[in-house]
């Protein structure tokens, strides 16, 4: 079957560091998204992206945010300048329709801390 | 506000039982309502997905409801099995949006 696969699986970094976490979509999909969820909370939206521009963003993605889509398979994203309350697991997750009618399918995340 | 809420925040049974899961939402406009399955330190795998005009689905073991009227969805597990133990996600989607709002889960154990 088909799955989102995200590396690394766990990555540390320094406070005010770069970091760039990358997702592969399912290769037929055309909707891309991040989420995150803070440890013992819900799953927050941050971004949604299709035809190489950010469709949605929530108040949590600021400038310090960024995604590409590099090529034809990676997604990222990128957090500019690390802050202690960026430690979370991200989740990248792909549809392959607008309004995720058959669900978004998720990738196994990455839990970023940030020291 | 979006939100969805779950009940109970927690549940405990022994294997081979059934269960029910709750999820109250107050989202508009609605698309969509989805129930997933997250295992501790992986992400959501979607279990059911139910569209405005539809009232139940199943998928195995697992059978959803919604009431769109109340605002109301359920998640009923029958003859439970340990792989059974998880975060149970009750996800609904804004018909204006991209955006899925995930309420908080249900921690279910299932014990031998």
């Amino acid at each position: 079957e088909p799955e989102v696969t995200q590396t690394p699986s766990h990555q540390v970094t320094q406070m005010g560091q770069e970091v760039i976490l990358r997702c592969v979509p399912i290769s037929n999909h055309l909707y891309f998204y991040w989420y995150r969820q803070i440890l013992g909370q819900k799953v927050e939206f941050l971004v949604s992206f299709y035809n190489n521009e950010i469709s949605e963003k929530s108040e949590i993605f600021d400038d310090q945010f960024s995604v590409e889509r590099p090529d034809g398979s990676n997604f990222t994203l990128k957090i500019r300048s690390t802050k202690l309350e960026d430690s979370a697991m991200y989740f990248c997750a792909s549809s392959d329709r607008a309004r995720d009618l058959r669900g978004a399918f998720f990738g196994q995340g990455t839990r970023l801390t940030v020291v | 506000k979006n939100q969805v809420e779950q009940s109970p925040q927690s549940l405990i049974i022994l294997e081979g039982k059934n269960c029910t899961l709750q999820c109250n939402y107050t989202v508009s406009p609605f698309s969509n309502l989805r129930w997933y399955k997250q295992d501790t330190g992986r992400g959501p795998v979607s279990l059911t997905i139910m569209t405005f005009s539809e009232n139940t689905k199943s998928n195995g073991r697992y059978t959803a409801t919604l009431d769109a009227d109340t605002k109301q969805s359920s998640l009923h597990i029958t003859a439970s099995q340990l792989s059974d133990s998880a975060s149970y996600i009750c996800v609904v989607s804004l018909g204006s949006s991209y955006k899925l709002i995930f309420g908080s889960g249900t921690r279910l154990l299932v014990r031998p």
